[in-house]
């Protein structure tokens, strides 16, 4: 039984497309977060929503727009990709925000820009 | 903000010895340190964390340090067995403004048989 879910696992894509990244969690946490590992695997946020509200907003182009339509889901819908975008992009969770049980990563999906 | 720096970014250790990662930090009001492992094809995962009220935190073979005063904590694998190979990161974290974790830049440790 699957804590936090992603899909697509992997995602190939043209540039100018648009795409979303889907994300899930069982685990009760009201706090969701968007990660970005690139090719040397450098972890940054991206993202994090409390109870369906945003939070945490990084540098991120607004061609990125995340989407919580409950406490339990936070979608990534990204506009125009560009070969830069290709990255891993992980959802986590925690429990309100307070680290106190860590965060609970995804899987991951891997997009690739082509 | 948080900046987080590890070292080293590879480690290779004979099975059966200790592996120390390095991190340090510059936030001094950062108080929550947690260490993730990440295998292949996987998402990051807490193995240990630390706070800043103890200096020191053991789980079995893995234990944690933090030395506040000059900003750096360690993670410390003893007995190395194939299974720890992954990434290891650091990060970082405080009570204050944004809730969020500062990653260090990652260390591979790759076990030898």
């Amino acid at each position: 039984d699957t804590a936090v879910s992603q899909t697509p696992k992997y995602l190939v894509t043209q540039m100018g497309n648009d795409k979303s990244i889907k994300c899930e969690q069982n685990l009760g946490h009201d706090t969701m977060y968007w990660y970005k590992q690139d090719s040397k695997k450098f972890l940054k946020i991206m993202f994090s929503y409390n109870n369906k509200e945003l939070i945490i907003n990084e540098t991120v182009p607004n061609r990125f727009s995340p989407k919580s339509p409950d406490k339990a889901h936070l979608n990534l819908h990204i506009n125009s990709l560009e070969l830069g975008d290709s990255a891993v992009y992980f959802c986590a969770s925690s429990l309100t925000g307070t680290r106190e049980d860590g965060y609970t990563f995804g899987s991951g999906t891997r997009l690739t820009v082509v | 903000g948080e900046n987080v720096e590890q070292h080293p970014s590879t480690l290779s250790v004979q099975e059966g010895d200790s592996a120390v990662i390095k991190c340090t930090y510059s936030d001094s009001a950062s108080n929550y340190f947690p260490w993730y492992k990440q295998e292949l094809g996987k998402g990051p995962q807490l193995i240990i964390d630390i706070r800043s009220n103890v200096g020191e935190k053991k789980d079995q073979r893995i234990a944690v340090t933090l030395n506040k005063t000059a900003k750096h904590f360690s993670l410390h694998i003893t007995e190395t067995q194939p299974e720890d190979s992954a990434v290891y990161f650091c990060a970082a974290a405080s009570n204050f403004g944004n809730e969020k974790l500062t990653f260090g830049t990652g260390t591979r440790l790759t076990i030898i048989p």
